[in-house]
């Protein structure tokens, strides 16, 4: 069974720094997704970015980017020019290719603070 | 209204009520969840359902009783919990493409 860590329980980051959230996962497929989640406090889950296991280019999306390393099974989110609203729970989950379904497992999560 | 609603959004019960959670996607989306999220512990998938027929049970007790009468309906049906059942129900919907989960807000249960 594929599993998803997150060594991180909390990080905090200067308004305006940058702050890398670590992710790693286990799992013997070569072909799966990979995505952060993001649950500000008392607010709906969103999702922040995805990747795809088969394309070697890291995703990004506006001020968030990944570093994928697939041999290292590694999946890290960078946030860049952290705002205030990036405070949230940071959630990375994986998802298998095999099946129809979208069944996610999830990493215990990083509560990320933003200081001003 | 847009994306996933759930209803109500807190709920708290005695251990002998019966009550029942409602999620609703207006994406279109084939596919349908129930996750339980506690204190201090990952995201727990509870069910499944792809165009209704559900796919998966993760060894849910039988005190929570799903329902998915259609593609965009999902119910999750409580009773005789136990107080550590309290949890934040997160309901859920994709379209089994790899894009992701659309998630709803949750319900906050609190069971007494």
């Amino acid at each position: 069974a594929q599993t998803v860590t997150q060594s991180q329980p909390e990080m905090s980051v200067q308004e305006a720094e940058t702050v890398t959230l670590s992710c790693t996962y286990d799992t013997s497929e070569s072909d799966y997704y990979l995505f952060w989640y993001k649950q500000p406090p008392s607010r709906q889950m969103i999702l922040v970015i995805r990747q795809e296991a088969y394309k070697q280019q890291n995703a990004t999306e506006n001020r968030f980017s990944v570093n994928f390393q697939k041999a290292a099974k590694s999946f890290s989110l960078k946030i860049s020019d952290s705002q205030l609203g990036d405070a949230a729970m940071y959630f990375c989950a994986y998802r298998s290719n095999q099946g129809g379904s979208e069944k996610l497992v999830f990493g215990k999560g990083t509560k990320l603070t933003v200081n001003p | 209204e847009t994306g996933v609603t759930q209803t109500p959004r807190h709920l708290v019960m005695g251990m002998t009520n019966k009550k029942s959670l409602k999620c609703e996607q207006h994406l279109g989306h084939n596919a349908m969840y129930w996750y339980k999220q506690s204190a201090k512990k990952p995201l727990e998938l509870m069910f499944v359902y792809n165009f209704k027929e559900q796919t998966e049970n993760n060894s849910v007790p039988s005190r929570f009783s799903p329902e998915c009468p259609n593609s965009s309906h999902l119910f999750l049906h409580l009773h005789t919990l136990q107080p550590e059942d309290s949890a934040l129900y997160l309901c859920a919907s994709s379209q089994g493409t790899g894009t992701g989960h659309f998630f709803g807000p949750g319900t906050r249960l609190t069971v007494l």
